[in-house]
């Protein structure tokens, strides 16, 4: 089957750099992509790799390694508003598959 | 900007009873999706549709249907709701075209079935 693999929570302060693992075990996609999502929010777009590498995006970049079947995301210059849901997915033909979500806590 | 509307945010039905879930999309989008979402669990797609009258089973389709009448709106239907489907719904739509990857979701409909 096709599972993603998140942390169910991370903490870190502000100011601080953390980074977000994704680990897939799914054969055949095009891409991985990251959402965000704050309490009681819809899920938002914030990046997408569809080749290997990093792909950066003001304060957070994205890396995806298919050999290894990995991929993360990372946030810098952490601020309060940070605080969410973070989520991969895998995007196929027709349809993401999204992992089970990373709370992130961003502690003053 | 891409604007996708469900018709409730919050509902409370009874089991037994048939509930309709609605979802608008404003960008001409070929493929919409129904979501639900619970603690731990992540997204778990429901049903999707890459067309007009087309749909497609997807993670978890038992006792839900959907329907696909015109482009811009999408259903998701249960037939007769049960406590386990206490739940919050979140319809999405995306292009098939350019930023095909970018998937935009509605705000959400929270249903409590008592």
């Amino acid at each position: 089957g096709q599972s993603l693999e998140q942390p169910s929570e991370v903490t870190a302060v502000e100011g601080a750099i953390v980074q977000i693992n994704c680990t897939y075990q799914t054969s055949g996609f095009y891409g991985l992509s990251w959402y965000q999502q704050h309490d009681g929010g819809a899920p938002t777009f914030l990046s997408y790799n569809a080749l290997d590498g990093l792909e950066e995006t003001g304060r957070f970049s994205s890396f995806l390694s298919r050999s290894d079947s990995y991929g993360y995301l990372l946030l810098q210059e952490l601020q309060m508003k940070d605080s969410a849901s973070y989520f991969c997915a895998v995007m196929g033909t027709y349809k993401y598959i999204f992992g089970t979500g990373t709370r992130l806590k961003v502690l003053a | 900007d891409v604007k996708v509307t469900q018709s409730s945010r919050y509902l409370v039905k009874r089991t037994g009873e048939k509930v309709f879930l609605e979802c608008v999309q404003d960008m001409d989008h070929e493929n919409m999706f129904w979501y639900r979402q619970d603690p731990g669990l992540g997204l778990r797609l429901i049903y999707f549709s890459y067309d007009v009258k087309m749909k497609e089973k997807g993670d978890i389709p038992e006792g839900y249907s959907v329907s696909r009448e015109k482009k811009e709106r999408f259903s998701l239907i249960l037939e007769s709701a049960s406590t386990n489907q206490t739940s919050m719904y979140l319809c999405a739509s995306r292009s098939q075209g350019a930023r095909s990857y970018e998937q935009y979701f509605g705000p959400g409909t929270r249903l409590t079935v008592t």
